[in-house]
C-alpha cells in the first residue's frame, strides 16, 4: 500500500515561514492536497493540486511537489494557523491516502 | 454557502449498529460524489467510504468492507453511513465530505464538523 510520511510536528514563530513536508514514492507524479484540522471544527482544504488555493485561503499558503516530496509552505505564520495539517493523494491504483498529519505549533 | 451537517453519532456497544446522516446544502447535491472520513482518538485521518453522484457505485476501505454501507437520497440532499458489527476500533469522529474531481485529481473541498461514534461496553 502507498504511504505518505509527514513529520509529527513543526514549529514556527509568528511572522516566520513554516514548511510541512509530505513524502511518498514518486510523489511528484501525483496531485497532492492539503487540509488543516482544528479541534471541534470542520477540516478545511488549504491547497489542492500541489499549489492551488481555494477561494478564501490566504496567499500566505502555497505548495510545491517534486520528486518524492511535497511541501506546504505557510508564510508570515500567524497564531491562527496553529492546527494539524494533512496531505492527501488519490489515484485509481492506490485509492485515497492521507499522511499521518503534522501538528503546527506557533511559538 | 456549502454546509454539511452530520448527525446520528453516539455510544454503541460492540457488535451494535448505528446510522450516520449528513445533510447537505448550498450546492447541487445530486451532481457530486460524497465521502466519509474518520479520525480515531489520537490518530490521523482515514478515508472510509464513497458514493458516486447518482448512488450507482460505492467504495469502501478494507477496514469496513462488509460491515458499513453508504447510501444517498438525492431528493433529501442527504448521504448516509450504516455501520453494523461495530468494533472498538471504529471509535472515531466521522466526517462527511464533498468530493471534487478536476479531471486529473480527486480531493475533498468541503467537510462537515463531524459526528462522534463511540463503541464501548
Amino acid at each position: 500500500s502507498y504511504v505518505l510520511t509527514q513529520p509529527p510536528s513543526v514549529s514556527a514563530a509568528p511572522g516566520q515561514t513554516a514548511r510541512i513536508t509530505c513524502g511518498g514514492d514518486n510523489l511528484g507524479s501525483k496531485s497532492v492536497h492539503w487540509y488543516h484540522l482544528k479541534p471541534g471544527q470542520a477540516p478545511v482544504l488549504v491547497v489542492y493540486e500541489d499549489r492551488d488555493r481555494p477561494s478564501g485561503i490566504p496567499e500566505r499558503f502555497s505548495g510545491s511537489n517534486s520528486g518524492n516530496t511535497a511541501t506546504l509552505i505557510i508564510s508570515r505564520v500567524e497564531a491562527g494557523d496553529e492546527a494539524d495539517y494533512y496531505c492527501q493523494v488519490w489515484d485509481n491504483s492506490i485509492g485515497w491516502v492521507f499522511g499521518g498529519g503534522t501538528k503546527l505549533t506557533v511559538l | 454557502e456549502v454546509q454539511l451537517l452530520e448527525s446520528g453519532g453516539g455510544l454503541v456497544q460492540p457488535g451494535g449498529s448505528l446510522r450516520l446522516s449528513c445533510a447537505a446544502s448550498g450546492f447541487t447535491f445530486s451532481n457530486y460524489a460524497m465521502s466519509w472520513v474518520r479520525q480515531a482518538p489520537g490518530k490521523g485521518l482515514e478515508w472510509v467510504s464513497a458514493i458516486t453522484s447518482n448512488g450507482g457505485s460505492t467504495y469502501y476501505a478494507d477496514s469496513v468492507k462488509g460491515r458499513f454501507t453508504i447510501s444517498r437520497d438525492n431528493s433529501k440532499n442527504t448521504v448516509y453511513l450504516q455501520m453494523n458489527s461495530l468494533r472498538a476500533e471504529d471509535t472515531a469522529v466521522y466526517y462527511c465530505a464533498k468530493e471534487r474531481w478536476t479531471g486529473t485529481a480527486l480531493f475533498l473541498d468541503y467537510w462537515g464538523r463531524g459526528a462522534l461514534v463511540t463503541v464501548s461496553s
